[in-house]
């Protein structure tokens, strides 16, 4: 079983959507939670960045944490084209763990 | 802020050929740095985290005499992939961190450098 388990997608969505994004994860001990957006061919950019369990909000990017089911969660609101990427969950436990990433797609 | 290079951006090589990777920091000092590797729709699998003037750590599994890695300034990492052969095609890409919190580890990452070994 892998520590950080993430939906590949791909997921196509209409514009102005909400899209949800979600990760589980089997150890504990990671502490803290991010979420990367990476476009084709490029590096991971740093989206969100959580401790705590509960909601981080920035712009239209929302992360959740919920530490006591192991569970993570990005959302999108008003999606766009521009969204268009993989998104990555990562957690530290000293190094970072990615998840699979999840292909998203937002159609005009 | 915080913006990481990579250079060259995509390379083509013989097999056999070695090959050098370069990953700077532009506006700050990074004691450490990491470098990954990524296949296509898979995630990003860390090969060794580089701290400056000193060996590099190695993840299990990656063969240290084939991807030596030299972190010679607080700016500055290299990658050389020695002898390469086609199953070592992929995607490498460095990061590196930010200050000296290591618990939360925020990574900034380069944009890649895509190896096609023919």
């Amino acid at each position: 079983q892998k520590e950080v388990e993430q939906d590949p997608g791909p997921l196509s969505v209409p514009e102005g959507a909400i899209v949800s994004l979600n990760c589980t994860y089997s150890n504990s001990a990671f502490q803290y939670f991010m979420w990367y957006r990476q476009y084709s061919r490029k590096g991971p950019e740093l989206l969100m960045y959580t401790y705590s369990s509960g909601n981080k909000e920035d712009g239209r990017f929302t992360a959740q944490v919920d530490k006591s089911s192991k569970y993570i969660s990005l959302f999108i609101r008003d999606s766009q084209p521009s969204d268009s990427a993989t998104y990555l969950c990562a957690m530290t436990r000293g190094k970072l763990i990615f998840g699979q990433g999840t292909e998203l797609s937002v159609k005009p | 802020g915080a913006v990481v290079s990579q250079h060259p951006s995509w390379v083509i090589c013989k097999s056999g050929t070695s090959v050098k990777i370069e990953c700077r920091s532009l506006d700050f000092q990074a004691t450490t740095m990491f470098w990954y590797r990524q296949f296509p729709k898979q995630s990003l699998m860390l090969m060794a985290t580089s701290n400056e003037g000193s060996k590099a750590t190695y993840e299990q599994g990656v063969e240290k005499d084939k991807f030596l890695i030299n972190h010679a300034s607080l700016t500055l990492s290299t990658l050389t992939v020695t002898s390469a052969h086609p199953e070592d095609s992929s995607f490498y890409i460095c990061s590196a961190r930010v200050g000296v919190e290591v618990r939360s580890d925020t990574q900034y990452f380069g944009p890649g450098t895509r190896l096609t070994v023919l």
